[in-house]
């Protein structure tokens, strides 16, 4: 089966800039989606199709994708973004969702 | 503005059953086809059950298929999952969100705050 692997954890000082990755075999032909999850708090979307930001989003999430491997980028690290970070494809075979392992950003 | 509230979670031991709960309300529900997606204490993200928006497909993950149906009632703006024979690694926190497609592609967003199910003797 398909899987996205992501580093468990990353770290960055405030003001930082964080780089959560997400890999997957041909992924350079699927649609990447980013989610932000806080502690006891739902899934929120914060980049989508790769690189778009819905709106209320700050500007210092970005989404990019290279080969095999697909990049959310956090500029100018807040406090506030800790929390822990879903990509997501989805899986054209079987028509479901699939999600990486998830990435928790620890802000030092 | 677009909401997803679930409920019907709580504490059942192995091999009972629960009904979980999906209310809808901020957008026109029997236009989405809407899924199931568990988390497991301290463990990511795993999809667990989808519907089509008029109800006529469902689809399952292999761990789940044959003990969960994943049914809606679009007059009420309600989805609903009956979980059966219910096993400890059904434990998990159970959100629904809604589908989105643009240009084909999907994408799941928003999501409800989600309910815990928690299966123990």
């Amino acid at each position: 089966s398909y899987v996205l692997p992501q580093p468990p954890s990353v770290s960055v000082a405030p003001g930082k800039t964080a780089r959560i990755t997400c890999g997957g075999n041909n992924i350079e032909t699927k649609s990447v989606h980013w989610y932000q999850q806080k502690p006891d708090q739902a899934p929120v979307l914060v980049i989508y199709y790769d690189s778009d930001r819905p709106s209320g989003i700050p500007e210092r999430f970005s989404g990019s994708k290279s080969g095999n491997t697909a990049t959310l980028t956090i500029s100018r690290v807040e406090a506030g973004d800790e929390a822990d970070y879903f990509c997501h494809v989805w899986d054209s075979g079987s028509s479901h969702p699939l999600f990486g392992g998830g990435t928790k950003l620890t802000v030092l | 503005q677009e909401q997803l509230v679930e409920s019907g979670g709580g504490v059942v031991q192995p091999g009972k059953s629960l009904r979980l709960s999906c209310a809808a309300s901020g957008f026109t529900f029997s236009n989405y086809a809407i899924h199931w997606v568990r988390q497991a204490p301290g463990k990511g993200l795993e999809w667990v059950a989808g519907i089509s928006d008029v109800g006529s497909n469902e689809y399952y993950a292999d761990s789940v298929k044959g003990r969960f149906t994943i049914s809606r009632d679009n007059s009420k703006n309600t989805l609903y999952m009956q979980l059966n024979s219910l096993r400890v690694e059904d434990t998990a926190v159970y959100y629904c969100a809604r589908e989105v497609q643009w240009r084909g592609i999907p994408r799941l967003d928003p999501w409800g705050q989600g309910t815990l199910v928690t299966v123990s003797s």
